[in-house]
């Protein structure tokens, strides 16, 4: 089946500990975002990409960090710099189609809930 | 800078019932797209229904659809038949359709949650 996979469900931070999420598609999307979601509140774009090896930072990027080094991946480390860490994330993904257009619709992965110790 | 307002935090409806979530949106936009996402207890994010901006008719898609008013920069999302697996947090979003506008993505709305009561 394809879809969005992100792994772990949970994860645990200490304190000082940079942390990575991963998010994995097998959709052929190019696109690929990662969102934030704090309790009782919408989406907040951290990174996106559109193409292998190329990333741009969203509205709350600061203590994020993120690769694309294949296209079926894009895993976001959260790094010790981010002082708020514990949140809901989302992956999602997007088609680009060879015009440059942007299929409109986002499909989004099951979530990893991060927790801080 | 896009916005989308959701003035609803919390609706509920009895079941097989209708409900109408509201959502208003501010652009300087002409062309976009606009989307209703549900997020059932499992937080998986899933696609309900979306409106191309050129398109003057509603989107319908089984027991939901919209109703696009455009001018108004209006998005509300109508259930019928209401069930108990509708319950969840329905989140509006809006999208540029122009390609040098990449970078600002899907703006979301804060949400609204919906109750179907038994």
């Amino acid at each position: 089946d394809g879809g969005i996979t992100q792994s772990p469900k949970y994860l645990f931070r200490k304190e000082g500990q940079n942390v990575t999420l991963s998010c994995e598609q097998n959709l052929n999307h190019d696109a690929m975002y990662w969102y934030r979601q704090d309790p009782g509140q919408g989406l907040r774009l951290i990174y996106y990409s559109q193409i292998v090896n190329d990333f741009q930072k969203g509205d709350i990027a600061e203590g994020y960090s993120v690769s694309r080094e294949k296209k079926e991946s894009f895993p976001l480390t959260v790094t010790s710099a981010q002082k708020n860490p514990t949140a809901f994330y989302l992956c999602a993904s997007s088609l680009i189609t060879l015009r440059g257009s942007i299929q409109e619709t986002q499909y989004f992965g099951p979530g990893t809930r991060l927790l801080v110790l | 800078a896009q916005t989308v307002t959701q003035s609803q935090p919390e609706m509920s409806v009895q079941e097989a019932e209708t409900v109408t979530l509201s959502c208003t949106y501010d652009t300087s936009e002409s062309d976009y797209y606009l989307f209703w996402y549900k997020q059932p207890p499992s937080r998986q994010m899933i696609l309900v229904i979306r409106q191309e901006a050129y398109k003057q008719q509603n989107a319908t898609e089984n027991r939901f659809s919209v109703n696009f008013q455009k001018a108004a920069k209006s998005f509300s999302l109508k259930i019928s038949d209401s069930q108990l697996g509708d319950a969840a947090m329905y989140f509006c979003a809006y999208r540029s359709a122009m390609w040098r506008n990449y970078g600002q993505n899907f703006v979301f709305g804060p949400g609204t949650r919906l109750s179907v009561l038994p």
